[in-house]
């Protein structure tokens, strides 16, 4: 049974480009947050897809958004990239719900700006 | 914003040794976690406290959600070398979706 898996492992961009994140859930979970994990620091909600559709949002700029499809897969899409938005980028599954403990997090996807 | 303080943020163990870090906020969290984190992963969950006062165990690990429902520490008895990570500290307000907040992390280093 696969874990959440998450493409590419690393990126580099430079400053204005787009970046599109790709995530896998776990087998049979339904729900996929993204989290941003700036180096040193711990990880900071981004939003939350549900039933293709955005189901909250932490405090990120509209720069940032996502899409799920239909198989519960998900996208994290960073317009007009800034230096700061270098980055860990992590992508947890769960089903909607279920109690916080049975969120999974994938490995992440490490993007540097340049 | 919600804001998670975790203490101490970096810290060296000797083998043997028994840690303690916690984690106090600014707000009430219905559901305190601990995760570890190494190189290259994402966070895994270590334990999940759900009442004020609990105190849970998992192997070398002890947990407890603060009485005011607003911090929480984390003991490692007999350190071990393989306890050498990243901790966090998250809270959960417990509303459908579980949104995390997390701490900003203790380093746990071994003595040279």
């Amino acid at each position: 049974d696969a874990g959440v898996t998450q493409s590419p492992t690393h990126l580099i961009k430079t400053r204005g480009q787009q970046v599109t994140l790709r995530c896998s859930p776990k087998s049979g979970h339904d729900t996929v947050s993204w989290y941003q994990q700036a180096l040193g620091q711990g990880p900071q909600f981004i939003f939350q897809y549900y039933e293709e559709e955005e189901r909250q949002r932490g405090n990120f700029p509209d720069r940032f958004s996502g899409h799920q499809f239909p198989n519960y897969s998900s996208e994290l899409n960073v317009n007009a990239l800034l230096l700061g938005d270098s980055a860990l980028y992590l992508c947890a599954s769960s089903l909607w719900r279920q109690s916080v403990e049975k969120l999974f997090f994938g490995s992440g996807t490490q993007l540097s700006v340049l | 914003g919600q804001q998670l303080n975790q203490s101490p943020q970096s810290m060296f163990i000797q083998e043997g040794e028994d840690v303690s870090m916690n984690c106090t906020s600014s707000s009430i969290f219905n559901t305190w976690l601990w995760y570890k984190q190494d190189p290259g992963e994402g966070p895994v969950l270590l334990i999940a406290l759900y009442k004020a006062g609990e105190l849970t165990s998992n192997g070398r690990l002890t947990a407890q959600f603060g009485i005011t429902r607003k911090d929480s520490f984390l003991n490692i008895s007999a350190s071990i070398p393989s306890d050498v990570g990243i901790y966090f500290c998250a809270g959960s307000q417990g509303a459908a979706g579980n949104k995390l907040t997390f701490g900003g992390g203790t380093r746990v280093l071994v003595k040279p």
